[in-house]
Parts: C-alpha cells; sequence; structure tokens
C-alpha cells in the first residue's frame, strides 16, 4: 500500500461553487477511494475507482484517475456548506492495508 | 448499513494506566484496523486484524497491543498511557474482497483520548 499526497492542503470557496481537490501518487495502483470526515468524526467512504477506469460519478461528485500521471481529482459540484469537511484519497495496491494521506481541508461559505 | 461503533467518545486517563478501547462492527467484515489521527499527520495505522485471532503490526505499534477474540469485536490496548499517546483514535472494518484489491473501510466515529 502506499501513501495518496492530497492538493491543496485546504481549501476555501463560496457555496453554490464548484471544489476540486487532486491526489498524488507513486506507484502502479489497482483502485484509488475517496474519503470524507467531518470534524470530530469518522471517515465516510465516498467513491473508488479501478485502475482501468478514467472517470466515475455518484451524485454532485466526479472523480478522475490518469494513471499515466499518477494522480486523481475529486470534483464536488455546486458545493454546500454541509460539503465542509475533510477529504482524503487512498491509493490501492492491494492487500489489507490502506495508506491516508493528510487529506485537503474544504471549507464552504454560505 | 454496516455500523461500527466505538465504545466511548471521550476519555481521560492518566500516565500509566492500562487503556482499553473497544470497537464492534455488524457486518461480519474479516478485516478490522486501529489507526490514530493527529494533526497534520493524518491517519496512521497502529494495528490491523485480517481474522480472529490474527493481528499485524501497522506502521506505529510500539506501545500497544490488540486482541481480536470474536470476529467482530477488535481491542486497542494502551500497555501504560503515556501522554504522547493523547490522540483521536479511529476504528474501521471491510471485507476481503479479492486479494489485489483494497475495500472501502467503514470507521467509527472515533474516541478522543487525552492521557494526563
Amino acid at each position: 500500500s502506499q501513501q495518496g499526497e492530497e492538493d491543496p492542503q485546504a481549501l476555501s470557496i463560496q457555496e453554490g461553487e464548484n471544489a476540486t481537490m487532486n491526489c498524488s501518487y507513486k506507484t502502479s495502483i489497482n483502485n484509488l477511494q475517496w474519503y470524507r470526515q467531518n470534524s470530530g468524526r469518522g471517515l465516510v467512504h465516498l467513491i473508488l475507482i479501478r485502475s482501468n477506469e478514467r472517470e466515475k460519478h455518484s451524485g454532485r461528485l466526479r472523480v478522475t484517475l490518469d494513471t499515466s500521471k499518477k494522480s486523481s481529482s475529486l470534483l464536488i459540484t455546486a458545493s454546500r456548506a454541509a460539503d465542509t469537511a475533510s477529504y482524503f484519497c487512498a491509493p490501492g495496491t492491494g492487500g489489507f492495508k490502506t495508506i491516508f494521506g493528510a487529506g485537503t481541508r474544504l471549507f464552504v461559505k454560505a | 448499513d454496516v455500523k461500527v461503533t466505538q465504545s466511548s467518545r471521550y476519555l481521560v486517563k492518566r500516565t500509566g494506566e492500562k487503556v482499553f478501547l473497544e470497537c464492534v462492527q455488524d457486518m461480519d467484515h474479516e478485516n478490522m484496523f486501529w489507526y490514530r489521527q493527529d494533526p497534520g499527520l493524518g491517519l496512521r495505522l497502529i494495528y490491523f486484524s485480517y481474522d480472529v485471532k490474527m493481528k499485524e503490526k501497522g506502521d506505529i505499534p510500539e506501545g500497544y497491543s490488540v486482541s481480536r477474540e470474536k470476529k467482530e469485536r477488535f481491542s486497542l490496548i494502551l500497555e501504560s498511557a503515556s501522554t504522547n499517546q493523547t490522540s483521536m483514535y479511529l476504528c474501521a472494518s471491510s471485507g476481503t474482497g479479492t486479494s489485489d484489491s483494497n475495500q472501502p473501510q467503514h470507521f467509527g466515529d472515533g474516541t478522543r483520548l487525552s492521557i494526563l
């Protein structure tokens, strides 16, 4: 397993705007996951994209994966105040362990 | 929905005490994990278990031990609590799936542990 590196570390936007977070990793992966963590709570799994997929959607979430650049992005469209949270990517190389990065802190202003 | 329950949201203990953090999951998951989360450091894996009575060290096992006597329960033990173990502790579980893919993890709400 390996650690993803999220960018930016923090992001502040207005409600209704789109939020984009990026993740880079170092070696080949089988899949990549994104998680959200609200303040003082545990992580919640958002979406998993496999290495042979380029894009995946779930509601207002859009995830892209570029394995040639070893990067992924998470786009949240029409952000709401309730989207304020930390977002983590987790590149998966198989096995039991998943290693999380430090995350992107998103703040959506109402 | 999978539910992972951690026994305490907040806990205050004294230096030198033996501390038990309990975690229970209700989805018959094979894998269970303990992490600690500190500001600026993200989540760090302490221990994980892929089956009853099986355990593997994570990245920061020193000062901790674990117990998994039943499939649904995974306990984290601080043998002799120290102030540098003050942290947020998160438990998670996942199914095994295929061997070449990391499965989504389901987290509890965490235990904020303070060691005085």
